[in-house]
């Protein structure tokens, strides 16, 4: 059974710095991984996707790498802002069935001004 | 282009008491979520509609909970009778096609609090 675990589960940080969250997973069976943001009464914004055959993608301040083989991902963000003060979840698509999400649990993210 | 809306945004209702929810997806988009995310865990996917039938309903306690799409376009969730442990958000989402590649919206959730 895929088990999704983030660490860490909070992380309190000064506006400017760069930043490391993780992801990790049971099942390196996957078909893709994705990482969400989610803002406070607010659902969830896709950020980045990588295929299974992906080492990485970036976006911006965002790059999430893919190491299927240790069942781990990481999303790196440049130069925090207030602004990224969120929730981040990471997904892993399993590749059976009806290809469902296996969410994580989160870190809950906030920048300090 | 509008985003999935869900409504109500809040609901808080007594134990043993019933509940529905209300999904409008992406016009065009085939596919259909139902996830609940209990406080400080990650969504869990309820079930999933292709057009309005059923690909996948696993992880719906099927005892209480129901959902339906009608038409292939907005659904509605309902919990039958509520008991406090399905104090939660739940979200909607959509997405074009079913699939892996698909990238799925998500709507703002309806946050319901059994007492």
């Amino acid at each position: 059974k895929q088990e999704v675990t983030q660490i860490p589960a909070a992380l309190s940080v000064p506006e400017g710095e760069n930043l490391v969250l993780n992801c990790s997973f049971t099942d390196s069976a996957i078909y893709n991984l994705q990482w969400f943001r989610q803002d406070p009464g607010k659902g969830l914004t896709s950020l980045l996707l990588i295929q299974s055959s992906q080492r990485e993608q970036t976006s911006g301040r965002l790059n999430a790498s893919l190491d299927k083989s240790s069942g781990r991902s990481t999303l790196y963000i440049a130069a925090s802002q207030p602004g990224d003060s969120a929730t981040y979840l990471c997904a892993v698509r399993t590749t059976s069935g009806t290809y469902k999400y296996i969410f994580g649990t989160g870190t809950r993210l906030k920048v300090l001004a | 282009e509008a985003g999935v809306a869900q409504s109500p945004r809040y609901k808080i209702i007594e134990k043993r008491q019933s509940v529905a929810f209300w999904c409008n997806p992406i016009s065009g988009h085939a596919t259909l979520y139902w996830y609940q995310q209990i406080l400080g865990q990650g969504p869990k996917l309820l079930i999933q509609f292709q057009n309005n039938g059923v690909v996948d309903d696993s992880q719906l306690p099927k005892d209480r909970f129901s959902a339906e799409r009608l038409k292939g376009v907005d659904s509605t969730l309902k919990i039958q009778p509520a008991k406090l442990e399905d104090s939660a958000v739940y979200l909607c989402a959509s997405s074009p096609r079913a699939g892996a590649g698909e990238t799925q919206y998500f709507g703002p959730g309806t946050r319901l609090l059994v007492l």
